[in-house]
């Protein structure tokens, strides 16, 4: 149990076109969803943190209106890049929490998302 | 803020046993975990330990706490090719019930 999947897996696009990836937890209700950012060689770093029906919560420095976040369900989240640039190639994970996993607010995680702008 | 560090690199042959380590700085922390990464893949949960422990073992998996020294180790018995990996070691935020800070992640590379 416990599985949460990321489409696409891996996405290429041109500069300033948005992208947007799923994160859906394939059979277990996700309360909570948090999306991660990994440059090469590099620790994740936490991106946002969204609750099902409410507004995501961005750590500081990240831009809400380059990376929209929606939890409209207890089983999808979505993150969308707007305009992308170059910048913004990274691998994107993406993890779920619910209060019938098998450990108290474990983290379930993605395969993630690789994005290239070009 | 919580600053969480490992070593970078560690390359051991197979059989032996690779010890890696965390330093963490919050010391309020309640849980730590140990997660591996596969090249281009997500993280997978290896084990975690309570705070109030100071060992856990899983088959070839030993998890140390220093709490005084705020240090965290992971080996692995009898090291194999598929234990190549990347192993981060995260802290829960207290204070936010599921937020996870990472280590910096340590690359083991196993040789024959």
């Amino acid at each position: 149990g416990a599985v949460v999947s990321q489409h696409p897996s891996r996405v290429i696009c041109k500069s300033g076109t948005s992208v947007k990836i799923e994160c859906r937890s394939l059979d277990f209700q996700a309360t909570t969803m948090f999306w991660y950012r990994q440059f090469p060689k590099q620790s994740l770093m936490l991106m946002a943190t969204s609750n099902e029906g409410s507004k995501a919560t961005y750590e500081q420095g990240v831009e809400k209106d380059k990376f929209l976040i929606n939890h409209a369900s207890l089983t999808l989240s979505t993150l969308t890049v707007t305009s992308a640039h170059p910048e913004d190639s990274s691998f994107y994970i993406c993890s779920a929490s619910g209060l019938d996993s098998d450990l108290y607010n474990e983290q379930f995680f993605g395969p993630g998302t690789r994005l290239t702008v070009l | 803020g919580e600053d969480v560090e490992q070593s970078l690199f560690l390359s051991v042959r197979e059989g032996d046993s690779s010890v890696i380590n965390c330093t963490y700085t919050d010391s309020s922390s309640t849980y730590l975990y140990w997660y591996k990464q596969e090249p281009g893949a997500g993280l997978q949960l290896l084990t975690y330990i309570f705070s109030n422990m100071d060992m856990k073992q899983d088959q070839r998996l030993t998890v140390l706490l220093n709490k005084k020294d705020k240090h965290l180790s992971l080996r692995i018995a009898d090291t194999q090719t598929g234990d190549s990996a990347i192993y981060f070691c995260a802290e829960r935020d207290p204070g936010t019930a599921s937020k996870l800070t990472f280590g910096t992640g340590t690359r083991l590379q196993v040789t024959l």
